[in-house]
């Protein structure tokens, strides 16, 4: 079945810093999606892509769509400590009608020392 | 507020029992979904529901089932088929499945064995 890779598995930066993500998937998807997790929490929507190429911001928060859709990124500027959490991609195959779900990556944990 | 509400948040099951646990959503979505998390895995899909009355089975349907008597409401149920029932559930909801409908969570039910 189709996969998300995202590594590494945990991220450490300093406050300050700005911090890259990239999810890369074997099969292509049309739109990708970047969640943020805190701990006992549910995942909370960051960033929607739906166009391939497609650069989207939001706020301190940049994503990417990749030109051969099998790929995104994720980009943190100055980071924060509220920034801490684990984030996740998801790839949808919209094309595949109205059964089309979220394959999602493992995530990955990012810490930010003051 | 609009949104979704899983209860309870936290939830213990005994060997052989049956446990249901309960997905509300007032944001009049569509599709619901459930979803199960394990400790440094993505998201994997359960069940889901594209409209009333009507749901399919994810990637680990077994030992699971579902109901979506109406359109807010879609309750999980872990039987005692399911072996390995401890991790956290996580409900979620779209307008619908197809592109542009990204999803959104609740705030998930953590289950544990006695």
């Amino acid at each position: 079945g189709q996969q998300l890779n995202q590594s590494p598995q945990s991220m450490f930066i300093q406050e300050g810093e700005d911090v890259s993500m990239n999810c890369t998937s074997s099969s292509i998807f049309n739109t990708w999606l970047w969640y943020k997790q805190d701990p006992g929490e549910g995942p909370v929507l960051l960033i929607a892509l739906y166009k391939a190429g497609e650069l989207t911001s939001n706020g301190r928060l940049t994503a990417q769509f990749g030109i051969t859709r099998k790929d995104s990124f994720l980009n943190i500027s100055a980071s924060i400590p509220s920034d801490v959490g684990i984030y996740f991609c998801a790839g949808q195959d919209t094309y595949t009608g109205a059964n089309s779900k979220l394959t999602f990556g493992k995530g990955i944990t990012l810490s930010v020392r003051p | 507020d609009g949104g979704i509400t899983q209860s309870p948040k936290y939830l213990f099951r005994k060997e052989g029992q049956n446990v249901t646990l309960s997905c509300e959503q007032n944001l009049n979505h569509d599709a619901m979904y459930w979803y199960r998390q394990d400790p440094g895995q993505g998201l994997r899909l359960i069940y889901y529901s594209q409209i009333v009355n009507d749901f399919q089975k994810g990637d680990i349907a077994e030992g699971y089932s579902v109901s979506r008597e109406k359109k807010e409401s879609f309750p999980l149920t872990v039987t005692s088929a399911q072996k390995n029932p401890t991790a956290f559930y996580l409900c979620a909801s779209s307008i619908g499945t197809h592109g542009n409908q990204p999803q959104h969570f609740g705030d998930g039910t953590r289950l544990s064995i006695l």
